[in-house]
């Protein structure tokens, strides 16, 4: 089945910085791949996702980029702020036919700490 | 308003005891799957349905028993709860999870005592 690594597992930078996190995928026919956002506390909760016939995709200050052939996908936050501190799970979809199960399988987590 | 909502938020419960956790969706969403959170661990799935009479096992199923006698409902039973299954669960739905991703329920904390 689909095996999803993420890191680092914490991260931690200056406000106003750019922060990176970065996954790689094992199951070549993965084709969706998601960003959470888990406020503490709180539900995870979508906040970009991207398919696998786009190379990169940008919603106001997050981006998220992916290389098919490497198997590996980034989140890319610009001009952090205090609220953009949470976890982020990153996130590949997985079906029977791959050898999992049907959904999506995801990272163990970035906890990403926004210093002032 | 379209929502997942679990029932309930918490739960403290003793060993052995049986008990269900609910899940209810407004969205006519025909996949629905569990998941449980773990520290360290990130979120791994339990079980999932594709559709109604529809189950099957995700990652972590041993313990678990799931049913899906209606579109908008998928209870989560633990017929004999152990320490081992104390931990933050999460409901989910989609269209096609595989293409749409999830949207998630608030959440039920379960202690095992």
């Amino acid at each position: 089945g689909e095996n999803v690594e993420q890191h680092p597992s914490t991260l931690s930078v200056q406000e106003g910085d750019s922060a990176v996190i970065k996954c790689t995928y094992s199951d070549s026919a993965s084709n969706y791949f998601p960003w959470y956002k888990q406020e503490l506390g709180k539900r995870p909760q979508l906040i970009i996702d991207i398919r696998s016939n786009v190379g990169e995709k940008k919603d106001q200050r997050i981006a998220v980029t992916l290389n098919k052939t490497a198997k590996h996908f980034s989140l890319h936050i610009t001009e952090t702020q205090p609220e953009d501190s949470a976890v982020y799970f990153c996130a590949a979809s997985t079906s029977q036919s791959g050898g999992g199960a049907d959904g999506l399988t995801f990272g163990k987590g970035t906890h990403l700490i926004i210093q002032p | 308003e379209a929502q997942v909502t679990q029932n309930p938020r918490y739960l403290i419960t003793v060993t052995g005891k049986k008990l269900t956790v609910t899940c209810s969706q407004n969205m006519n969403h025909e996949y629905m799957s569990w998941y449980r959170q773990d520290p360290g661990l990130g979120l791994r799935q339990i079980y999932y349905s594709m559709n109604v009479e529809v189950t099957d096992k995700g990652d972590v199923p041993e313990g678990y028993k799931v049913s899906r006698k209606e579109k908008r409902n998928f209870p989560l039973i633990l017929e004999s709860p152990s320490p081992n299954q104390t931990s933050l669960y999460f409901c989910a739905s989609s269209f096609d999870a595989r293409i749409y991703g999830y949207t998630f329920g608030s959440g039920t904390r379960l202690t095992v005592v």
